[in-house]
C-alpha cells in the first residue's frame, strides 16, 4: 500500500521557467513532510521540509506547499537551472507522533533544459 | 562534519549466497535506519535503530535479513540466502532525534545484484 505518491514519473522545464512536482498522501497520522533530491550512484540528499502547522515554507529557490485537506504537497522551484536536474522524492512521517520513520513516493525525475 | 559511510559500493553474488552491508552513521546520530530502494521505486525502511534498539522492524524479512547496531554507533545488514529480487541499493542514513529532527542524512547506498 503505497501511502505517499508521486503520480509524475518525469518533467521537463526549461532552465529560467518554474518547476513544479507534486506529491499525495493518504495517511491522515502524517504530519512532516520532506523533499529530498537524488543524483545518480549518490544517496538521497535533504532538501527542504514543512511540518503540518505550516502551509508553506520556503528555502531560498525552493518552496514547499501544504494542502492538508486535499493531503497535497507540492514543491516549486523557482528559477529551474541544469543543476537541479535530478530525481526528487517526497517522504512523510508522523513526526508529532513519535514515529521518525520516513514513508517515500517513487520519485519524479526532473531534467531542466538549458 | 563527516556524512553517512557505506561499505561496499558495489556488491554481486549469486542467489542463495549470503551478503553483509556496513554503515558508520553521522558522529552523534542516535537514530539509524536501513533502507531498501528498488529500481524505480522510492526507499523503503527495513530497520530503524535508537542507539542500539530496534524502534522498527516490521518491513525487514527475517527469514533472511538480520542486522545489528552493536555499541549504538555502526551497524551491519545481513542477508542470508539471498534471493533474485533482493537485487537492489541498500541505503544508510542516521538523523538526530533530540529536537524531533527528523531530515535523515543518507550514505551513497551499496548497490546490490543477485544473479
Amino acid at each position: 500500500d503505497q501511502q505517499v505518491k508521486q503520480n509524475s514519473p518525469s518533467l521537463s522545464v526549461q532552465e529560467g521557467r518554474i518547476s513544479i512536482l507534486n506529491c499525495d498522501y493518504t495517511n491522515s497520522m502524517f504530519d512532516y513532510f520532506l523533499w529530498y533530491k537524488k543524483y545518480p550512484a549518490e544517496g538521497p540528499t535533504f532538501l527542504i521540509s514543512i511540518s503540518s502547522i505550516k502551509d508553506k515554507n520556503e528555502d531560498g529557490r525552493f518552496t514547499v506547499f501544504l494542502n492538508k485537506s486535499a493531503k497535497h504537497l507540492s514543491l516549486h522551484i523557482v528559477p529551474s537551472q541544469p543543476g537541479d536536474s535530478a530525481v526528487y522524492f517526497c517522504a512523510a512521517s508522523a513526526r508529532y507522533s513519535g514515529a521518525n520513520n520516513l514513508f517515500f513516493g517513487t520519485g519524479t525525475r526532473l531534467t531542466v533544459i538549458p | 562534519e563527516a556524512g553517512v559511510a557505506q561499505s561496499p559500493r558495489y556488491k554481486i553474488i549469486e542467489k542463495r549466497q549470503s551478503v553483509a552491508f556496513w554503515c558508520n552513521p553521522i558522529s552523534g546520530h542516535a537514530t539509524l535506519y536501513w533502507y531498501q530502494q528498488i529500481l524505480g521505486q522510492g526507499p523503503k525502511l527495513l530497520i530503524q535503530f535508537q542507539n542500539n534498539g530496534v524502534v522498527d522492524d516490521s518491513q525487514l524479512p527475517k527469514d533472511r535479513f538480520s542486522a545489528e547496531r552493536l555499541k549504538g554507533v555502526d551497524s551491519t545488514l545481513k542477508i542470508q540466502p539471498a534471493k533474485l529480487e533482493d537485487s537492489a541499493v541498500y541505503l544508510c542514513a542516521s538523523s538526530l532525534v533530540e529536537g524531533g529532527s527528523t531530515e535523515a542524512f543518507f550514505g551513497q547506498g551499496t548497490r546490490l545484484t543477485v544473479v
